[in-house]
């Protein structure tokens, strides 16, 4: 149990295109998925947090007009990376719970990740 | 604000050595530490998960042990084997925003 996916795996775009990448809970119903970036070498860092219906929270130094999130379903989160360019190429991971809104401890299940590549 | 070291960053050994991987991390207010593997390309797999609460865990050939007020844990592992190569996080969870921060890893390769 506690699946969660991404697509696409990997996808590569040209400069001052648009992405959208999804990430979907199979077997549970996700009521807040995160949004994770990772260059390489790197550690894990949170952009954004989204919960299911309203708008998403985003770090510090995230530009909420380039990473568009929505969460308009408690199975699905998209994150669309706007007008990319060479410098958000980057890992992008997903993660939801579905109990994370009353439990802040409860365990978040983490998608395999989209690697974006902006030529 | 936490922040989390993870030695050695990087880590080669023959087949059948036991390991140590170590974590610290600066803020020992937390509620739980994880560890997660994460293969090249990959997302996260989670592997053992200790709450403030207990001193360690043990999965199979991996026991992580946690020593909160010194700020620390650490992830053993026993009998290594070629599929244990992978990079190794662990991710403190503290209070405040309740996001678990991760550390950069430890890159582990083990040889046949």
């Amino acid at each position: 149990g506690a699946v969660v996916s991404q697509h696409p795996s990997r996808v590569i775009c040209k400069s001052g295109t648009s992405v959208k990448i999804e990430c979907r809970s199979l077997d549970f119903q996700a009521t807040t998925m995160f949004w994770y970036r990772q260059f390489p070498k790197q550690s894990l860092m949170l952009m954004a947090t989204s919960n299911e219906g309203s708008k998403a929270t985003y770090e510090q130094g995230v530009e909420k007009d380039k990473f568009l999130i929505n969460h308009a379903s408690l199975t699905l989160s998209t994150l669309t990376v706007t007008s990319a360019h060479p410098e958000d190429s980057s890992f992008y991971i997903c993660s939801a719970s579905d109990n994370w809104d009353r439990v802040r401890t409860d365990t978040q299940y983490f998608g395999p990740g989209t690697r974006l590549t902006v030529l | 604000k936490q922040e989390v070291t993870q030695i050695p960053a990087a880590l080669s050994v023959p087949e059948g050595e036991n390991l140590v991987l170590n974590c610290s991390f600066t803020d020992s207010a937390i509620y739980n530490l994880q560890w997660f593997r994460q293969d090249p390309g990959k997302g996260l797999t989670s592997l053992l998960l200790i709450q403030s609460s207990q001193r360690e865990q043990t999965s199979g050939r991996l026991n992580a042990s946690l020593d909160k007020s010194s700020g620390r844990s650490t992830l053993y592992i026993a009998a290594s084997q070629p599929g244990d190569s992978a990079t190794y996080l662990c991710a403190p969870l503290s209070g405040g925003s309740y996001i678990p921060t991760f550390g950069r890893g430890t890159s582990l390769i083990v040889h046949p």
